[in-house]
């Protein structure tokens, strides 16, 4: 089955511009998840949605926002963008059968989208 | 808060065994994941321990001790493809997606 792809794969943006990125999750995967990954802070989680809710939110600022829709993809976008946002933004989903699942849930990620900003 | 503690980098020789280590400190701990990263690729899935005790998968195998916020990844019969990031990886009560993650311990293997 296909795993979790994610567009674009690379971009490069300047200062102030915003930025959406899209992911598509594993089929029957009803949670995402998106993480930005850095050299110096390694992988940091941003947010999770599941069945269109966000169910969980990391310590970033409101610039950056998501969303899922009916069919459980997710885009995420980060508006006037800074140099610090510079980064390869992961998405995961995983298989959670009610919001409160308290199982292992393995998650799986995509490529990533790496994002220079300039 | 919650704080997860691996060395940044190891040298180990192929064919050798290496132990990753992973320390933690946080509340509402329910669960501990390893990941694999190979440099410009995503991270893959290796191991996941809830209840003290060791689990073996193959050449791979993974321990943890609640008690002592501790896990280690235990690689044997290294390879030159198992050069790549260990991530080790805490889950927070039942919030579903949030994983806390180390910063990761880059592993090279020599011949």
């Amino acid at each position: 089955k296909a795993g979790v792809t994610q567009t674009p794969r690379y971009l490069i943006k300047t200062r102030g511009q915003q930025v959406t990125l899209s992911c598509s999750p594993i089929s029957g995967h009803r949670s995402v998840s998106w993480y930005q990954q850095t050299p110096g802070q390694g992988l940091q989680f941003l947010f999770e949605y599941f069945s269109e809710t966000q169910r969980n939110k990391g310590n970033f600022p409101g610039r950056f926002s998501g969303r899922q829709f009916s069919n459980s993809r997710s885009e995420m976008n980060v508006s006037t963008l800074e140099l610090g946002d510079s980064a390869l933004y992961l998405c995961a989903s995983s298989y959670q059968t009610s919001l409160f699942y308290s199982g292992a849930n393995v998650l799986t990620f995509g490529a990533g989208s790496r994002l220079t900003v300039l | 808060g919650q704080n997860i503690d691996q060395p940044t980098e190891m040298t180990a020789t192929e064919g050798a065994i290496v132990q990753i280590n992973c320390t933690y400190q946080t509340s509402g701990f329910n669960g501990l994941f390893w990941y694999q990263q190979h440099a410009g690729e995503a991270p893959t899935f290796l191991s996941y321990n809830v209840l003290d005790g060791l689990e073996e998968k193959g050449r791979f195998s993974s321990f943890l001790s609640r008690s002592k916020g501790y896990s280690y990844l235990l690689l044997k019969e290294l390879q030159m493809k198992d050069s790549a990031s260990y991530l080790c990886a805490i889950k927070v009560g039942n919030q579903g997606g949030k994983l806390i993650f180390g910063q990761g311990t880059e592993l090279s293997v020599k011949p």
